[in-house]
């Protein structure tokens, strides 16, 4: 969905290193979404944000923090990345609690 | 959220109709039936939802019994690229409107 723009689309890093994975939509959504995708396991959600004032913990985000600077852009990073945090990335949007989610197409990260 | 229940996988031939169908047993009144799918190495994509009442829109249409126990998704003309794994959600307003994807569909459209 060209309306959600994930940067970068892959990122080879190293282990302890910062990253940080950016997000960003036109669509005007005010809840904005990042999960985590590994094989066998579905998505994950790791945090997510109603509105630029607002941050909520998902299930997993242990390791992760996140930023909204503002209502088109939710940023996720990892202070200190570690091999298991190996995954596909993905960043959604949505208008609404009953809302559809639009999503990027995801940032493929790999920690050596 | 309520379980769903899906075939692992189905072929289906391009031009013809793809009824993909989804077993939710336990949907309670409150909880919409949502319906994604994920073209490989792509975010997942939203394709139509719907609570009680059957949906249609420009991709497909949504047929839900009148129990709400399952409901069907119907790719009217399936293409080549209509290949992709097909996610039945159920989910209520709470828990963050988080989706938790099962395993899915793996749909398989054959010229």
């Amino acid at each position: 969905d060209a309306d959600v723009t994930q940067t970068p689309r892959n990122r080879i890093t190293k282990t302890g290193k910062r990253i940080m994975l950016e997000c960003s939509q036109t669509k005007g959504h005010d809840r904005m979404y990042w999960y985590r995708q590994d094989p066998g396991l579905g998505l994950r959600l790791i945090y997510y944000s109603f509105d630029v004032k607002d941050i909520n913990k998902g299930e997993i985000s242990d390791g992760y923090s996140v930023s909204r600077q503002a209502q088109a852009k939710f940023s996720l990073s990892l202070e200190s990345a570690i091999p298991n945090q190996t995954a596909l990335y993905f960043c959604a949007t949505s208008d609404s609690p009953h809302g559809a989610q639009h999503f990027g197409d995801g940032t493929r990260l790999s920690i050596l | 959220d309520a379980k769903t229940t899906q075939p692992t996988s189905m072929d289906c031939a391009e031009g013809r109709a793809a009824n993909l169908p989804c077993n939710h047993s336990t949907i309670s009144g409150n909880e919409y039936v949502y319906w994604y799918r994920q073209i490989h190495s792509q975010g997942p994509q939203y394709i139509i939802h719907g609570l009680k009442n059957n949906e249609t829109n420009e991709m497909a249409s949504l047929i839900i019994t009148e129990d709400r126990k399952s409901s069907t998704l119907i790719l009217p003309h399936a293409t080549l690229r209509d290949t992709a794994v097909y996610y039945c959600i159920v989910r209520v307003k709470a828990a963050g409107n988080k989706l938790t994807f099962g395993g899915g569909t793996r749909v398989l459209v054959k010229p």
